[in-house]
């Protein structure tokens, strides 16, 4: 039962475009969402994350917007840059276990070309 | 001001043997999070821990599997009778406080199973 999916395995993008990876769950107690950039051979780093109570949050290049009512979340990143190349890992956690779990999607692997 | 530490960083174990996956959290983190990444999947929850406690263990496989964080030392993740399933990517995070949203991951123990 995959409860965090991510349906896309690849993206590719042109520096300087925008890279919109996108992710949709079907939990409805989950109420906090982050997303987790990988390097090869190394551990997931926290990127970005949303409460269930806000549409969207902005960190510089990122912005994640979530949609509740269909149960879906994207990641912008503008303008891409060839160090973004990475899995992106969108993740979700809920009430029923206080937040100490994440459910992981699968992950998309992002190339920015220059 | 040291990360996650997990060592080793690659183990091999043949068949039947024994594999024991060390964590040292971040200074100040009592929160000790397990997570498993078999090939072309996400990161899967297997269990979490406080110092002595183990307060979910709802991802952990019901046999062959244990998990301890003592009083000093490391957590340790254990597999007893190891088999070719079990090769996997296994990263530790840890947390100041029980929030998924707090974590920060190690490097991760890539363990071969031959």
């Amino acid at each position: 039962d995959q409860q965090v999916k991510q349906n896309s395995p690849s993206l590719s993008v042109q520096e300087g475009r925008i890279s919109i990876l996108n992710c949709d769950y079907t939990n409805s107690m989950f109420d906090y969402f982050l997303w987790y950039k990988k390097y090869p051979a190394e551990g997931p780093t926290f990127l970005i994350s949303i409460s269930s109570i806000k549409d969207k949050n902005e960190d510089g290049r990122f912005t994640v917007f979530l949609n509740k009512s269909a149960k879906h979340l994207s990641l912008h990143i503008v303008p891409s840059q060839p160090g973004d190349s990475a899995v992106y890992f969108c993740a979700a956690s809920g009430q029923e276990t206080s937040g100490s779990r994440l459910t992981f999607g699968e992950g998309t692997q992002l190339t920015v070309n220059p | 001001n040291a990360g996650v530490m997990q060592n080793p960083r690659h183990l091999v174990r043949r068949r039947g043997q024994e594999a024991r996956l060390r964590c040292s959290p971040m200074k100040g983190h009592s929160h000790v999070y397990w997570y498993r990444q078999l090939p072309e999947e996400g990161l899967k929850f297997m269990v979490y821990l406080q110092k002595e406690n183990i307060i979910d263990e709802s991802g952990m496989p019901k046999e062959r599997f244990s998990a301890e964080f003592p009083k000093e030392g490391p957590s340790i993740l254990r597999i007893q009778q190891v088999v070719r399933g079990d090769s996997a990517a296994y990263f530790c995070a840890s947390s100041r406080a029980a929030y998924g949203y707090g974590y920060t991951f190690g490097s991760g123990t890539r363990l071969t199973v031959v």
